[in-house]
This record gives structure tokens, C-alpha cells and sequence, in this order.
């Protein structure tokens, strides 16, 4: 059954640093999104993105937030200047078309100290 | 007003018995409903979509959605101990077009052997 995949799995980086996150969304699908998830917090909504172009954002993805698909298979996320708060796991999540049904990869475990 | 809001505490239900969720939702304009199972440290897993009026059933497992009422349940019948985990109630916020999923904080199930 195909599945959303997400490099890495965890990820520690300090302070100010740039990180991109790596998401292989499932092939024949359309509509991709990030989402993050604080340690004990619910799941928040990050950005869409369709047809190449970011479709909505949420205050979250300010600046320091860009995505992008650099080929036909990946989906990228890179935070420019991480701070502690960014700490969380962030989830790749993937759709086709119709039906509406989002699907989440495992995810990846920020950790910034 | 929360987006969505799943305001039980902790369920804790005996092998076998049925576990009984409930979510509420603010925009009227949604029309994508879905349940997600997140074991802890893992990724939400899809486990049922609901779209009309009424109950939907998969397995062991029943969605029910009304739409007047902005409410959505989820009954899991003869629960197992596979079946502790939290439970997220989602959303799509906006028109089909527009599909940013608003989570609630999740309900965690308990299922006592």
C-alpha cells in the first residue's frame, strides 16, 4: 500500500540554523501539506500546496518558512533560522483529487537546542 | 470559539465494550469529516471519513455526523487493547476547494484487558 515517507526521521540542530525537511508524498497524489505537532499539543496546520504553488498558509509559516517541490516526487520544508519554539514534529500529509482523505507520513522530530 | 473541540477526558473501557467519542465544530461551511487514531510518538492514521448526514460504518468502527448540530462521534465497537490510542476528530475548514484540516485535541482511549 503506497505511504507518505519523511526524512529524517529526527533531527537536532541548534539554534539559527537552516533545516529542510524531506517528504515523499504518495505518487498519484495532487494536494500536499505540512502540519506540526508541539509535544503534548494538538495537530496545527502549516501550508497546502497544489500545482506548484502554496495554496494557503496559517500564521505559523511566517518568513522563516518556505516550501517547495523540486522534482516530481519530493516535497521540501525549510525553516531558514530555527528557534526553540520550532521544536515539535512536523507531518508531511498527502491527497488526491477526490476523495478528500489526508494521509500522514511518520513524521520528523525537530529538536532545536 | 475553538475549530474544533473534543472536550472528554481520558476514556477508560473494558475489553469488548463500546467506546463512544465526540467532536464539535464551528464552521458551517465544512463539509469533510474525518476520525484519526495517533498511538503515542506516531503519526495520525486515518480511520474513517464521513461527508452526509447519518452513520457510516467500517468494521468495528461507526461515524456518525450531523451536520445542523455540528457534531461528529465515533463509536468503536468490542474494543481491544489495540485500540488504545488517541483519537483526533478533524475538519476541513472551508469549501471542498479549501481543505486545511482543523484537528481537536484528541481523546485517549483506554482499553482495559
Amino acid at each position: 500500500e503506497p505511504e507518505v515517507t519523511q526524512t529524517p526521521s529526527h533531527q537536532v540542530t541548534q539554534m539559527g540554523q537552516e533545516v529542510i525537511l524531506r517528504c515523499v508524498p504518495i505518487s498519484n497524489h495532487l494536494y500536499f501539506y505540512w502540519y506540526r505537532q508541539i509535544l503534548g499539543q494538538k495537530v496545527e496546520f502549516l501550508v497546502s500546496f497544489y500545482n506548484n504553488e502554496i495554496s494557503e498558509k496559517s500564521e505559523i509559516f511566517d518568513d522563516q518558512f518556505s516550501v517547495e517541490r523540486p522534482d516530481g516526487s519530493n516535497f521540501t520544508l525549510k525553516i531558514r533560522s530555527t528557534k526553540l519554539e520550532d521544536s515539535a514534529m512536523y507531518f508531511c500529509a498527502s491527497r488526491s483529487g477526490t476523495p478528500y482523505e489526508q494521509y500522514f507520513g511518520p513524521g520528523t522530530r525537530l529538536t532545536v537546542t | 470559539q475553538k475549530e474544533v473541540e473534543q472536550n472528554s477526558g481520558p476514556l477508560s473501557v473494558p475489553e469488548g465494550a463500546i467506546a463512544s467519542l465526540n467532536c464539535t465544530y464551528s464552521d458551517r461551511v465544512s463539509q469533510s469529516f474525518f476520525w484519526y487514531r495517533q498511538y503515542s510518538g506516531k503519526s495520525p492514521e486515518l480511520i474513517m471519513s464521513i461527508y452526509s448526514n447519518g452513520d457510516k460504518e467500517d468494521g468495528r468502527f461507526t461515524a456518525q455526523l450531523n451536520k445542523a448540530s455540528q457534531y461528529v462521534s465515533l463509536l468503536i465497537r468490542d474494543s481491544q487493547p489495540s485500540d488504545s490510542a488517541t483519537y483526533l476528530c478533524a475538519v476541513n475548514q472551508g469549501d471542498y476547494g479549501n481543505n486545511r484540516l482543523a484537528f481537536g485535541k484528541g481523546n485517549q482511549v483506554v482499553v482495559i484487558p
